[in-house]
């Protein structure tokens, strides 16, 4: 998986319970994402990140919020957890002009 | 709207017949086109990309996809299946985020499951 690590792979949370997902990298992109995956939609991007301190919104952002305080991690956050959140989220990197992106091993997450 | 089609959502081949996983897409501009594989409880494993040039493009594990421009298709192929190639697949177009080129979203189709049987 590229040198990308996800922590946790499984967590189940109640309704209204906050968590965070790490996504740490040991190879130096500048481009991180956070995908979710749902059964027959692909994946779609949640936020995203150009560089360290910086992020910004993708397609489906409403009840994340992100931080990249230091380049090697990506960190998605659920303030307040519902289960329309129950999904697989992926993180990637790179994906620069014509670079390829990488993706995590996954952390599956299920609201009760 | 930038967007990717896998009209099919599975697709059964016998182990050693060719396959054929379909993928359509919708861009304005020129594509950047990715295919990646998912097996069980695992992430995605990138395949192959296009970007410009040869419209065959070839990738891991004997898989090759067609680019056709005039039919806005980006089919998978592999000449033999394998039974190990069972797996879900997924076609992705590149979105840019922003003007400067920093940064780029994948589009993704909704997947394509490929059973091979011995």
């Amino acid at each position: 998986n590229a040198g990308v690590t996800q922590t946790p792979k499984f967590r189940v949370l109640k309704t209204g319970q906050s968590m965070t997902l790490l996504c740490a990298q040991d190879m130096n992109h500048e481009y991180m994402y956070w995908y979710r995956q749902d059964p027959g939609m692909g994946l779609r991007l949640i936020h995203y990140s150009v560089g360290e301190g910086t992020t910004a919104k993708g397609e489906v952002p409403d009840g994340y919020n992100v931080s990249r305080l230091k380049k090697q991690n990506f960190l998605l956050g659920l303030e307040s957890a519902a289960p329309s959140q129950t999904s697989v989220y992926f993180c990637a990197l790179g994906g620069g002009d014509r670079e390829t992106q990488y993706f995590g091993p996954g952390t599956r997450l299920l609201v009760l | 709207a930038q967007s990717v089609a896998q009209p099919e959502d599975q697709v059964n081949v016998a182990e050693g017949n060719p396959l054929t996983v379909k993928c359509t897409y919708s861009v304005s501009g020129n594509p950047y086109l990715f295919w990646y594989v998912q097996y069980p409880n695992r992430g995605l494993q990138f395949l192959l990309k296009y970007i410009t040039g040869d419209n065959l493009v070839k990738g891991s594990y004997g898989f090759e996809a067609e680019f056709n421009k005039s039919q806005t298709s980006f089919h998978l192929k592999k000449p033999s299946a394998l039974v190990s190639d069972s797996a879900l697949y997924f076609c992705a177009v590149r979105v840019r985020l922003l003007s400067n080129n920093a940064g780029n979203m994948l589009t993704f189709g909704g997947g394509t499951r490929l059973m091979v049987k011995p």
